[in-house]
């Protein structure tokens, strides 16, 4: 399953699917992303970040993608579980700024 | 310890009301930052504490007064809130002010009546 992302905030998938997460962002001064998991009632959790001097990083289950023509980030997310079931933002950081700025999230659902 | 811990995890408070947030790491990291959240929206920053100098206010309302007492601890206090200020109130730091995994704590549900 895929997303569409900011435009389209819910996903639903089937259990041992493959997911994909898409985040358009807007500052071409963008240089830092990361994806969290937020969980009803909890706090966003890390899951994985990327600088822009990579295209391409993977964790555990977990790809993203970044493309800085089109400004377009992507998570992957492999073998999908329940526990995947969250709210996922990615977020953005401007070289020298202090800032961490979030997307507006996509709601991944995952059916058994 | 990976932690941010944020206290309380459930507040109410009146209008008139004055009410303090606490968020504590022991990560030994140099920045920490007060985000607000409303429900189904994105986390919005509200301040950056910076080696405990305030270095961001997003042009948020005074009834809301940050505090860094050291490294360790960041406060939020509160003052003649609103209703419309109820939401998550989400504590996070990371090792340096800039491009680096910012940790978050739970968060402070509030509830202004």
């Amino acid at each position: 399953g895929e997303s569409v992302g900011l435009h389209l905030p819910t996903l639903s998938v089937q259990e041992g699917d493959n997911s994909i997460i898409n985040c358009a962002y807007s500052n071409s001064a963008s240089d830092y992303f990361i994806w969290y998991k937020q969980e009803s009632g909890k706090g966003p959790q890390f899951i994985i970040d990327i600088r822009s001097n990579m295209d391409k990083r993977q964790g555990q289950r977990v790809t993203v993608l970044l493309n800085k023509t089109v400004k377009h980030l992507s998570l992957q997310i492999a073998a999908t579980q329940p526990g995947d079931s969250a709210v996922y933002f990615c977020a953005e950081s401007q070289g020298g700024s202090e800032k961490l700025v979030f997307g507006k999230g996509t709601k991944l659902t995952v059916n058994p | 310890d990976t932690e941010v811990t944020q206290t309380p995890k459930h507040l109410v408070m009146g209008m008139t009301n004055k009410k303090s947030l606490k968020c504590e790491q022991h990560m030994g990291h140099r920045a920490m930052y007060w985000y607000k959240q409303k429900a189904k929206k994105p986390p919005e920053l509200m301040f950056v504490y910076s080696y405990e100098k305030l270095s961001i206010n997003e042009s948020v309302p005074s009834r809301f007064s940050p505090e860094c007492p050291n490294s360790s601890l960041l406060n939020l206090h509160l003052h003649a809130l609103q209703p419309e200020d109820s939401a998550l109130y989400l504590c996070a730091s990371s090792e340096t002010p800039m491009n680096t995994e910012a940790f978050f704590g739970q968060g402070t549900r509030l509830t202004v009546v």
